[in-house]
């Protein structure tokens, strides 16, 4: 089934020590994004890619990179996690059907960041 | 800004019955609307997207409705589950291929 693929599902790190979470996807979606979500808070988008186009967020903190090498493989960088850090990380397709804003998102099972 | 609200206190259904939640928006005129359910600790999942010329929308069990005037969109579980229980989140089309979410409505279904 085509879907989308985030590892691991529980990444452990220490204050300051760099981390790399990844996703793929077997959708063949040309959009890709990055959110973060607290426990019983929205997704916040952190950035997205049309294609290679980076798109970032203005108040994503530049401690957060992401590199996306192909239209299947996303990747999110943290290079000094904070405890403020700690949160669920979700990758998220979509398709761009009509133009934007017409399709739904297909997310990930989302990667557990916990920073000791 | 843009704003979405949904009902940040949990939502207690006896089983069989309908769940109605609530999604309201201000400071924006979204084209359409969606809606997705989250289980603990799993992703987002869509369920229903409805367009700003359509007044309601069904798939099976689920029916959403969108008011452009009052800013609002009801999203309507019949015949409720238990394993209807998860988080409901709203979501408004933005620019460039983003979506506003809402926090969630938490929905529990008791037997």
């Amino acid at each position: 089934d085509a879907m989308v693929i985030q590892n691991p599902r529980y990444q452990v790190t220490q204050f300051g020590k760099p981390v790399t979470l990844s996703c793929s996807q077997t959708l063949n979606h040309n959009v890709m994004y990055w959110y973060q979500q607290k426990s019983s808070q929205a997704p916040k988008l952190l950035f997205h890619y049309y294609d290679k186009d980076f798109n970032n967020e203005a108040d994503t903190p530049d401690n957060f990179q992401s590199r996306r090498p192909n239209t299947s493989f996303c990747f999110l960088d943290i290079r000094s996690p904070g405890l403020g850090d700690a949160a669920m990380y979700l990758c998220a397709t979509s398709r761009d059907l009509d133009g934007p804003n017409t399709d739904t998102q297909y997310f990930g099972p989302g990667t557990r960041l916990t920073v000791l | 800004s843009q704003k979405i609200e949904q009902n940040s206190e949990a939502l207690n259904i006896q089983e069989g019955k309908t769940a109605t939640l609530t999604c309201n928006y201000t400071n924006y005129s979204p084209a359409y609307l969606q809606w997705y359910r989250q289980d603990p600790g799993r992703g987002p999942v869509f369920l229903l997207l409805i367009r700003e010329n359509e007044k309601e929308k069904r798939k099976e069990r689920l029916k959403v409705t969108f008011d452009t005037t009052l800013k609002q969109s009801l999203f309507h579980i019949t015949a409720s589950q238990p394993a209807d229980s998860a988080t409901y989140l709203c979501a408004l089309d933005a620019s460039n291929y983003q979506l506003i979410w809402g926090a969630g409505t938490k929905l529990i279904i008791k037997p």
